[in-house]
């Protein structure tokens, strides 16, 4: 069945440090990727997407490329800020059912 | 525009009791799937409705029903419940059953004792 997996937390960074948190995941077909975030006490915001082989999704200074060919969807920031600590979630999502199945979370701490 | 919105926020119930949460859906939406997301966990899905049916199923007991009425909101109900059932459970909308992006309310945080 589908899975994904990414890196475990937490995950403490100064500001303006880099950030990578790596997500690999398990799909028949060609499913979209999806990062998402959850600040403390609030459901899930969509953060990016891709949706084929290649494709990068950016937004609000995170990146992440959809890599076919090794099965990630590492997220990326050139330089994190206090404000950006939350809980990131990878996820993939059936394009026919368009059901989603996430990773356990990988926890961001920032310090100024 | 309001976006998917949960009632109640929060709530406690004791073991054997049923409950039952409230989802209305990001206006233009009309399918709605649930999730549960344990403490420290990541969400994982409990079932999807669309035009009224449940139309997909993740692994989870009979205890766990549901409902989508037609004005697309819906309801997750919850019978006889466990000190495991103890999570918060999102809602999530949608528009159709393709490959369409998800937008989540912000939950309902159900507490067991």
């Amino acid at each position: 069945g589908n899975s994904v997996t990414q890196m475990e937390g937490p995950v403490t960074l100064s500001e303006e440090a880099f950030l990578t948190i790596n997500c690999t995941y398990t799909a028949t077909g060609y499913p979209s990727l999806f990062w998402y975030v959850q600040y403390p006490g609030e459901g899930l915001q969509l953060l990016l997407k891709a949706t084929k082989a290649d494709d990068k999704g950016s937004n609000k200074g995170f990146e992440a490329t959809y890599r076919k060919e090794t099965t990630s969807f590492h997220l990326e920031k050139g330089s994190v800020q206090v404000s950006d600590s939350a809980v990131y979630f990878c996820a993939l999502s059936d394009p026919a059912t368009n059901k989603l199945v996430f990773g356990a979370g990988t926890i961001l701490r920032v310090k100024s | 525009d309001a976006g998917v919105t949960q009632s109640p926020t929060h709530l406690i119930k004791t073991r054997g009791q049923q409950v039952t949460l409230r989802c209305s859906p990001k206006s233009g939406h009309d399918t709605v799937s649930w999730y549960q997301q344990a403490l420290g966990q990541g969400p994982q899905f409990i079932f999807q409705y669309y035009e009224e049916e449940e139309r997909q199923r993740g692994n989870f007991p009979d205890r766990f029903s549901g409902h989508q009425f037609p004005n697309y909101s819906s309801e997750l109900n919850v019978n006889a419940l466990l000190l495991g059932d103890s999570a918060l459970y999102l809602c999530a909308s949608s528009s159709g059953l393709g490959d369409t992006e998800a937008f989540f309310g912000q939950g309902t945080r159900l507490t067991v004792v």
